[in-house]
Order: C-alpha cells, then sequence, then structure tokens
C-alpha cells in the first residue's frame, strides 16, 4: 500500500543551525505533500506544503522541496530557535485525491539547544 | 475557545470497557476524520466522514466505529477496548473538496490521550 518513509527519527541541532527532515513516498500519483508541527500537549499544525507543480516553497526560515522524479521531498529549516523544538510529521496525499485523506511519516523529534 | 474540541483529553480504562471519544468543531468544515497516533508510526486515519450521510473507513478501523451526529460532531467508540489500543487520538476537520485546495488541509484537535490497562 501507500507509504511515506521519513528520518531522521529524532534530530538535535544547536540554535542558529540549520535542520532538514527528509520524506521519501511511494505512490507516484500522489500531488499534495504538507508539514505538520507538533508541540507538546497539542495537536499537529500545518506550516507548509508544496504541490507536485512546484520544486520548492519558502516562508520565512521554513522552506520545502520536491524531487517527483526521485519521490522524495524534504523540510528546511535555518537559524532554528528552541520554539522550533517540536515533533515534526511530513505527509502524502493519498493518491491524487482532494479528500484529505493523508498518508502521514513516522515523525521527527527535533531538539534545538541553546 | 478551540476550533475543534476534543473530550475526554485524558482516559484510563480497563480491558473491555466501552469507550467514546467526542469531537465538535466550530471550523464550519463539512469533512471530519480520526485518526490514531503511535510512537514510531505517525498518525494513521481510523475513518472519515466527508458529510453527516457520508462515514468512511480508513487504514485501520478494525475495533473501531464512529458517528456523525451532526455537521460539527464526530464521535470514535471502542466497544471492548483492548491493550493495543492505548495511544493519542486526534480528531480533525477540513474543507469540501470539489477542486478547492483547502480540502487536504487539516485542523486538528489537542487530542485524547487514551490508555487500556
Amino acid at each position: 500500500g501507500e507509504n511515506v518513509e521519513q528520518h531522521p527519527s529524532t534530530l538535535s541541532v544547536q540554535e542558529g543551525d540549520s535542520a532538514v527532515i527528509k520524506c521519501t513516498y511511494s505512490d507516484s500519483a500522489s500531488n499534495y505533500f504538507p508539514w505538520y508541527k507538533q508541540e507538546l500537549g497539542k495537536g499537529p499544525q500545518l506550516i507548509i506544503d508544496i504541490r507536485s507543480n512546484v520544486g520548492e516553497k519558502k516562508d520565512q526560515r521554513i522552506a520545502v522541496t520536491l524531487n517527483k522524479t526521485a519521490k522524495h521531498f524534504s523540510l528546511h529549516i535555518t537559524e532554528t530557535q528552541p520554539e522550533d523544538s517540536a515533533v515534526y510529521f511530513c505527509a502524502a496525499s493519498y493518491r491524487s485525491s482532494n479528500t484529505g485523506k493523508l498518508i502521514f511519516g513516522q515523525g521527527t523529534t527535533l531538539q534545538v539547544k541553546p | 475557545d478551540a476550533d475543534v474540541t476534543q473530550t475526554p483529553r485524558n482516559r484510563i480504562t480497563k480491558t473491555g470497557k466501552r469507550i467514546m471519544l467526542e469531537c465538535s468543531q466550530t471550523k464550519g468544515h463539512d469533512r471530519m476524520y480520526w485518526y490514531r497516533q503511535d510512537p514510531g508510526l505517525g498518525l494513521r486515519l481510523i475513518y472519515y466522514s466527508f458529510d453527516v450521510k457520508d462515514i468512511n473507513k480508513g487504514e485501520i478501523s478494525d475495533g473501531y466505529s464512529v458517528s456523525r451526529q451532526a455537521q460539527a460532531k464526530f464521535s470514535l467508540s471502542l466497544e471492548s477496548a483492548i491493550p493495543n489500543q492505548t495511544a493519542l487520538y486526534f480528531c480533525a476537520t477540513s474543507e469540501s473538496g470539489t477542486g478547492r485546495s483547502g480540502a487536504n488541509v487539516l485542523t486538528f484537535g489537542a487530542g485524547s490521550r487514551l490508555t487500556v490497562l
């Protein structure tokens, strides 16, 4: 079945450094790739997303890149701050559907050390 | 008030008990979802509903049932809880489809942590 693999499972960086989280998806029909941030005790919240007709998208310190040929997409956080510490989930749409059905990766726990 | 409210936030129960987790939303969204989060497994879809009369199974629906009582309310039931249903459960909503880009954007509740002893 459809699958999304996310790496690494944990990531520790110094404040100010960059962080990169990578995901690989299996369904070539997927066309929507969001990233969610989950802070302690809260539900996941969308931070950035990208559609298959775009290779890169930026929003201030975060960016997402997509390689459709390799079925890879990545989250890049620059100038990390302690408040970036959270669990991050990548996801891919189920097929090319507009149903809200998402296949999530396993999650990455990011720790930013002051 | 939160856009998506889940109750209870925490629940400890025993094997064999019936449990209901409730979700209500003020987003006005047609679509509602129940996900389960387990360490190392991410979020997995249990059930989803596109409107009051439309209920669909997700990837891990066995042992669960749902009820869409109204557009704003979607409850998840465990008829006879078992220990491997111990997890963090999330309700989420999204806009309806028909080409709107927001249909895939999920708004999550804060979660309901369930422990089955």
